[in-house]
């Protein structure tokens, strides 16, 4: 079956520091994947997708098929990246499946 | 439009009635998505449309949820004799084509069954 797994609830660091929110995912077939963010009082919104092989506000995630992870990577945490973050599977071409999503506190 | 559009913002039921919720997707968007997010969860998918067609009611709980889309624009998911589980806050999406395209999400609407 497919699924998502995002260990981490909350996830605090202080700004500047790196950040890595983790993502896993479980699909028999090839995958889409995508992290979607929403900020407080914001509707959620696409950040990237692995198919672009983007950086987005300084956010990049590689897809490693070997360890079935799209962990979302920042060297540097700014304040404003302070936000819920969900990762998405995308299958059987109108399917997304979220993760519970991870909460980053960026700290001043 | 500026963007997806749901209403009510916030729809507060009896348990038992019946609710609607609408969705006014970006205009020319051929799929439209409904998903259920429970609090502390990520949106669980629901039902899926292209164009007035729906491809997709996989996600439906159960046959109290009905979802149309008439006329490839406008939808509402309806909700028949309301359970307190059915509390949650229900978001529509929609794409400009079909799978790979990113999602434009609405704000929600949050219903609570009392």
């Amino acid at each position: 079956a497919q699924r998502v797994t995002q260990p981490e609830k909350l996830l605090s660091v202080f700004k500047g520091a790196p950040v890595e929110l983790k993502c896993n995912y479980s699909y028999s077939g090839s995958p889409e994947l995508f992290w979607y963010v929403q900020y407080s009082r914001q509707r959620l919104q696409l950040l990237l997708r692995h198919i672009s092989r983007e950086s987005i506000k300084g956010f990049t995630a590689d897809l490693n098929k070997g360890e079935t992870s799209f962990h979302l990577k920042k060297p540097f945490a700014q304040e404003e990246d302070s936000a819920m973050y969900y990762c998405a599977l995308g299958y059987n071409f109108n399917k997304f499946y979220f993760g519970s999503g991870t909460k980053l506190n960026v700290k001043p | 439009g500026a963007g997806v559009s749901q209403s009510p913002r916030y729809k507060v039921a009896k348990r038992g009635q019946d609710v609607a919720l609408r969705c006014d997707p970006i205009s020319g968007h051929v799929s439209l998505f409904w998903y259920q997010q429970a609090l502390g969860q990520g949106p669980e998918f629901l039902t899926y449309f292209q164009n007035e067609a729906q491809l997709d009611k996989s996600g439906l709980p159960s046959d109290r949820f009905f979802a149309e889309r008439p006329e490839g624009s406008v939808s509402t998911l309806k909700i028949q004799r309301t359970q307190q589980e059915d509390s949650a806050v229900y978001l529509c999406a929609s794409s400009l084509v079909l799978f790979g395209e990113k999602l434009f999400f609405g704000s929600g609407t949050q219903l609570s069954v009392l």
